[in-house]
This record gives structure tokens, C-alpha cells and sequence, in this order.
């Protein structure tokens, strides 16, 4: 099994910082890494696929990168509705494997 | 519009046998490409995928359950299932369905509501 490294566990930042959450696979996956936001008694809401590309109707601030083992999720510019968890997820290999999530608390 | 629906007993002792059903619109599980899947998240904690099922009636199973899992789909309803059998409190969560996207790879683009699930005695 793929085994997906989330850092940090949480954070917390002020309104129009910049964040960047790291996910770490424990092999080569090929950009096939996609990321979730989970706001606090919500469903999961896909966010980005392919490392790098946002979903229709996501906001700009939010961009990833990545390639090999080492992927990040980086908002630009912090909005009081990205207060949430952030997983990652890997679909190189079955079985699909998610990284432990970040929180993200806005000051 | 994609929306997808989970239900489920609510509680169940040990041992027993959860049955999950997910009632999706928006799409069809008896067209090329499309597939659901079942994620489930104890309270407070991560995912954790489960299986996936596919237009062609293709399964995956995450081995860490140990061939406890089916997975299943009825394509006239729009419904597709998840048996897990010999339930134990490890198997406290809540569980999600959700449509696995067109995108490249299997990521999960919509999701139910989740329907929590208390295993106890």
C-alpha cells in the first residue's frame, strides 16, 4: 500500500496569508494525487486532481504542485471560508489511500 | 445535478452484518466510465476507502478488510451497496458514498452526506 505523509496536522493562519499543506507518498505516484477540503460537519469536496489542477468553481488562491513523492496544496491570500480540513489523496495504485488531514483555523 | 445519498441501520451489535445503500442521481452506473465508491471516517479521525464498483460491474476492495466487504450496484435504481460482515466497534464511522470522477485517475468528485454507523453491544 501507498502510505500518504499529511504535514502539518493543523495550522492556523490570518485572513490573506499564504498556507502550504505537504503530502508525502511513500513512492512515486506520478502526479496521480488529488485534494480535499472538509469543512466541519461537511462531506469531503473535491478540490484538485493530477496535482495541479483545480476543479470548475474553486477559487484561484488555491494552486498545487508537485511531482514523484512530494506534493503541496498552497492558498494564497487565506479567506475566512477556507477554515477546514485538507486531505490528500493518492489514485496511483490500489488500494486508494489518503493522507491524515490538516486543519486549518483561521485567527 | 450529481447527488448521492447514503442510508443505513444506524446502530448494529458485533458480529452483525451492516448494510449500506447509496441513492445516486445525476448519473448512471450503466454508463461507460462511471463508477461509485464507499469511504468511511470514525468521528474525528481520516478516510479511509473501502471499494469501488464500475459501469462494468469491476470491483476493488481495500485488502485491509480482509474479504469482509461486498460491493454491489442495482443500475435500474440507482443504487449501488456495501455489505460488511462481522462488524465489530473498529467499525464506528461515518460512511460516505461517492461518484468517482471522469478526471484522470479515481477521485472521488461528489459525495453523499455520509450516514454514521455505531457498532455496540
Amino acid at each position: 500500500d501507498i502510505h500518504m505523509t499529511q504535514n502539518p496536522v493543523s495550522l492556523s493562519a490570518f485572513i490573506g496569508d499564504k498556507v502550504t499543506i505537504t503530502c508525502r507518498a511513500s513512492q512515486d505516484i506520478s502526479r496521480y494525487l488529488g485534494w480535499y477540503q472538509q469543512k466541519q460537519g461537511q462531506s469531503p469536496k473535491f478540490l484538485m486532481y493530477y496535482a495541479s489542477n483545480l476543479l470548475s468553481g474553486v477559487p484561484s488562491r488555491f494552486s498545487g504542485s508537485g511531482s514523484g513523492t512530494e506534493y503541496s496544496l498552497t492558498i494564497t491570500g487565506i479567506q475566512p471560508e477556507d477554515a477546514a480540513t485538507y486531505f490528500c489523496q493518492q489514485c496511483y495504485s490500489y488500494p486508494l489511500t489518503f493522507g491524515s488531514g490538516t486543519k486549518l483555523e483561521i485567527k | 445535478q450529481v447527488t448521492l445519498k447514503e442510508s443505513g441501520p444506524g446502530i448494529l451489535q458485533p458480529s452483525q452484518t451492516l448494510s449500506l445503500t447509496c441513492t445516486f442521481s445525476g448519473f448512471s452506473l450503466s454508463t461507460y466510465g462511471m463508477g461509485v465508491g464507499w469511504i468511511r471516517q470514525p468521528s474525528g479521525k481520516g478516510l479511509e476507502w473501502l471499494a469501488n464498483i464500475w459501469w462494468d460491474d469491476d470491483k476493488y476492495y481495500n485488502p485491509s478488510l480482509k474479504n469482509r466487504l461486498t460491493i454491489s450496484k442495482d443500475t435500474s435504481n440507482n443504487q449501488a451497496f456495501l455489505k460488511i460482515t462481522n462488524v465489530d466497534t473498529a467499525d464506528t464511522a461515518t460512511y460516505y458514498c461517492a461518484r468517482i470522477s471522469n478526471y484522470s485517475g479515481d477521485y472521488f468528485d461528489y459525495w453523499g452526506q455520509g450516514v454514521m454507523v455505531t457498532v455496540s453491544s
